[in-house]
């Protein structure tokens, strides 16, 4: 079993939708939670971080980290073709360095305009 | 100005050659790493050099050589290659906790 599981979609919405993307994951230890975004052909660069359990807000994007169930989640709202990407859930047990950090295997999001 | 830049960004070779593929960062992060990143998206840490020491070396087979001669650089050697490693391979750098991606080099090996 991998410590962070994604469904890999392929996920196709309409522009203006409601995206939810939804990642598990079995590490207790795991504290920091990332999500990255991957466009076509090039390298993921950072999209969000969050701490513990909880919410954080950043424009259109909202990630949720529940850790009694081992649950993260990236919702992102008026969702654009240009969100069109593939997201990669990460987790850490550690904030000070990236050596620790654990990836999903992504879910390719399309957003059709 | 690219921040971590590798090269080539593609190679296609025959089984049981050798390849190389060179990486530099120019944001002055103390620590760079390499990625492999199958065909289903699922990326994995294979090294990690700080300050040009190895600090990670995840179970890759020995056919995989990494060298770093200075902070900025990391170079990845691979010999005799094989089919399964048909990947994309990123290298990456960070100060603290954020990653910092090149583009990746698509090898694919015939």
């Amino acid at each position: 079993q991998k410590e962070v599981e994604q469904d890999p979609g392929p996920l196709s919405v309409p522009e203006g939708a409601i995206v939810s993307l939804n990642c598990t994951y079995s590490n207790s230890a795991f504290q920091y939670f990332m999500w990255y975004r991957q466009y076509s052909r090039k390298g993921p660069e950072l999209l969000m971080y969050t701490y513990s359990s909880g919410n954080k807000e950043d424009g259109r994007f909202t990630a949720q980290v529940d850790k009694s169930s081992k649950y993260i989640s990236l919702f992102i709202r008026d969702s654009q073709p240009s969100d069109s990407a593939t997201y990669l859930c990460a987790g850490s047990i550690s904030s000070g360095s990236a050596r620790q950090l654990t990836f999903g295997s992504g879910t390719q999001l399309t957003v059709l305009p | 100005d690219t921040a971590v830049s590798q090269t080539p960004k593609y190679l296609v070779t025959q089984m049981g050659n050798d390849k190389s593929i060179k990486c530099e960062q120019n944001l002055g992060h103390d620590t760079m790493y390499w990625y492999k990143q199958d065909s289903k998206k699922f990326l994995k840490i294979m090294f990690s050099y700080n300050n040009k020491e190895l600090i990670i070396n995840e179970t890759v087979p020995n056919r995989f050589s990494p060298k770093s001669p200075d902070k900025a650089h990391l170079n990845l050697h691979i010999n005799s290659l094989e089919l399964g490693d048909s990947a994309v391979y990123f290298c990456a750098s960070s100060q603290r906790w954020e990653l910092f991606f090149g583009e990746g080099s698509r090898l694919t090996v015939l």
